[in-house]
């Protein structure tokens, strides 16, 4: 994950503010990806970006946003957190089709209060 | 849907003991994937595996594939306490990789 980050990686915040987790890549992937993993339920997408501006929904979309404006971002925006999104979020990057290899970022931890 | 389960949810070995997991599957696939996650830590790719093979390896690492069975398994051979991690299959189909639950691996030295 050298070439992957996500900020902040830990973040406590209260129902109904809005929280935006960004991934920030430096391989200059094609595809980003959004999951949320919780106890139980494994890891979920919940977003991915084939291209800027390009992208489409996951598993579990509802109650989230995301945007690619440039290749090396991928911003995911809860527009008004629940504390059923209190879960560990990982951003991962992927060069070739959406079916390949895949190299995840370091996660982040939010609590929704 | 096409998510991988993987079996057993936990399993408990000595150091040096083999260590099989094993992952079901619904749809037909493109591809397998397998990766590790330590505590704390983001997935790490570990072996893919194309709907047209039946075995690969890596190292300490054997995988399988029966498309009749749907289903692969993950061979860690001599395991060592380093090994201690969750193990996750990806299953691909036509979208992306859609993982199972995970079977958690503690190696005792």
């Amino acid at each position: 994950d050298a070439g992957i980050t996500q900020s902040p990686r830990h973040k406590v915040t209260e129902t109904g503010t809005p929280v935006t987790l960004r991934c920030h890549q430096t391989e200059n992937h094609r595809y980003m990806y959004w999951y949320r993993q919780d106890p139980g339920h494994g890891l979920r997408l919940i977003h991915y970006s084939y291209g800027v501006k390009d992208t489409d929904k996951g598993e579990v979309s509802d109650g989230y946003s995301v945007s690619r404006s440039k290749t090396e971002d991928f911003l995911l925006t809860l527009e008004s957190a629940t504390s059923s999104q209190t879960s560990v979020y990982f951003c991962a990057t992927g060069s070739e089709g959406s079916t390949d290899t895949q190299y995840f970022g370091p996660g982040t931890r939010l609590t929704v209060l | 849907s096409q998510q991988g389960e993987e079996d057993p949810q936990a399993l408990s070995i000595q150091e040096g003991e083999n260590a099989t997991m094993n992952c079901s599957y619904k749809t037909s696939i493109n591809n397998l994937q397998w990766y590790r996650q330590n505590s704390g830590r983001g997935l790490v790719h570990l072996i893919l595996i194309r709907s047209n093979e039946r075995e690969k390896h890596s190292g300490r690492l054997r995988v399988t594939l029966d498309t009749s069975k749907k289903s692969s398994s993950l061979l860690i051979t001599a395991s060592r306490a380093a090994d201690t991690a969750s193990y996750f299959c990806g299953v691909s189909g036509n979208t992306p990789l859609v993982f199972g639950k995970g079977t958690r691996l503690s190696v005792i030295a």
